[in-house]
């Protein structure tokens, strides 16, 4: 059981250029989620999603879109990267129901835009 | 969604027991309490949820008044493995989308010292 993954790890990449991010999660969770974090910052809320084929804003949505065609997938994409979307971006998935409503976190990965 | 407003660091000693307030004065009725705990590098993990009076498991305990406009996680006999950033985090936790919105602030930085 690998909880939730997340690819790449480590990318740099230029102003303009796009590219995207894969979160997986095997644990047949419906809600998943994106989340950006700064340094010295809290996470903040990009996308997320309450089920296959949905998605939603979150706190900070501009830049990035995002896709979930299968529910153990959530993609989070960046068609233009400006150097303001430099950050650690954390996937994370929840079950709708449990003993406790907790998200699981991926491992995070860490984009730099020259 | 509450607010919640926790100290920005704390210091304590191997095997002290650290209590961290946070406050929350406009919860809403169906807002939980849920606390999680971060490493650098590492996504967060959740530590404990509640709802109203005492919760304990394993880890910790989370102590809520009767008005519920704060609540302290208590960490027994800390470790220095226990050095981490820790989030209090208020929301109606039932729901995955917009209602269950959690925001993660800047957190407590617990640095924990031999």
């Amino acid at each position: 059981n690998a909880g939730v993954t997340q690819t790449p790890k480590f990318r740099v990449l230029k102003t303009g250029q796009s590219m995207t991010l894969l979160c997986a999660q095997d644990m047949n969770h419906e809600y998943m989620y994106w989340y950006r974090q700064d340094p010295g910052m809290g996470l903040r809320l990009i996308h997320y999603s309450v089920g296959e084929g949905t998605t939603a804003k979150g706190e900070v949505p501009d830049g990035y879109n995002v896709s979930r065609l299968k529910k153990q997938n959530f993609l989070l994409g960046l068609e233009s990267a400006a150097p303001s979307q430099t950050s650690v971006y954390f996937c994370a998935s929840r079950a709708r129901a449990g003993v406790n409503y907790e998200q699981y976190f991926g491992p995070g990965t860490r984009l730099t835009v020259t | 969604l509450a607010k919640t407003t926790q100290p920005i660091s704390m210091d304590s000693y191997e095997g002290q027991e650290v209590n961290i307030t946070c406050s929350h004065n406009n919860i809403a009725t169906n807002d939980y309490i849920t606390w999680y705990q971060q490493f650098p590098s590492q996504g967060p993990r959740f530590i404990i949820q509640g709802y109203k009076t005492k919760v304990t498991n394993e880890v910790a305990s989370l102590f809520i008044p009767a008005d519920r406009k704060s609540s302290t996680l208590s960490l027994p006999r800390v470790s220095l493995s226990d050095t981490a950033v820790y989030y209090c985090l208020v929301g109606d936790v039932r729901y995955g989308g917009s209602q269950g919105n959690l925001i993660f602030g800047k957190g407590t930085k617990l640095s924990v010292k031999p």
